[in-house]
């Protein structure tokens, strides 16, 4: 089945900086990658996703990559702002069923 | 809020023990899924049904078997509860044709001690 590896687990930024979380995907079958922001106490929330067939998608002050080559895929928030302090969870999906197999997680604080 | 609703919301139960949790809809999507949270290994996912009377098993299903009698219900059970199944679960819908995206409910906190 898919694997979803996802680094780093924990990431300090000053409000303002940039902030970029790696994920690496197994299965080339895989085509769509969400990612996903948990708030603390709260449930994951759908942030941004993009497809195989494109190569990157920006949303304000998210954007996510995709290499297909490679098999890895990355987030990256720009101008950090406290509100982003949350877990956030990379995922993919080969469409069967739209089962989603997601990463550990990384932990995001923007301090002030 | 999201048409989808989890119950309980906290549960502690005896180790041995069966619990049934409970995840509603009213979105009438076709896949719900539950997944469990545990610190260190993200989301995983124990059983999914892409319909009524239509499941299948996911990662982590040992100890698990689920229902769906009715679109908008699917129902988690812990046959007999273990300490290892203590954990935070969530239940998550989607719907072809519109996204494959999540929509997740608020989880379900179960204590087995």
């Amino acid at each position: 089945g898919e694997n979803v590896e996802q680094h780093p687990s924990t990431l300090s930024v000053q409000e303002g900086d940039s902030a970029v979380i790696k994920c690496t995907y197994s299965d080339s079958a895989s085509n769509y990658f969400p990612w996903y922001k948990q708030e603390l106490g709260k449930r994951p929330q759908l942030i941004i996703d993009i497809r195989s067939n494109v190569g990157e998608k920006k949303d304000q002050r998210i954007a996510v990559t995709l290499n297909k080559t490679a098999k890895h895929f990355s987030l990256h928030i720009t101008e950090t702002q406290p509100e982003d302090s949350a877990v956030y969870f990379c995922a993919a999906s080969s469409g069967g069923y739209q089962k989603v197999t997601f990463g550990t997680g990384t932990k995001l604080q923007v301090i002030p | 809020d999201a048409g989808i609703t989890q119950s309980p919301r906290h549960k502690v139960t005896e180790t041995g023990t069966p619990v049934t949790l409970r995840c509603h809809q009213t979105e009438n999507h076709r896949y719900m899924y539950w997944y469990r949270q545990d610190p260190g290994h993200g989301l995983r996912l124990i059983h999914y049904s892409y319909g009524v009377k239509d499941t299948d098993k996911g990662e982590v299903s040992d100890g698990y078997s689920v229902s769906r009698s009715k679109t908008e219900d699917f129902l988690l059970t812990l046959e007999s509860a273990t300490s290892s199944q203590t954990s935070v679960y969530f239940c998550a819908i989607s719907a072809p044709g519109q996204g494959d995206g999540y929509t997740f409910g608020s989880g379900t906190r179960l204590t087995v001690v």
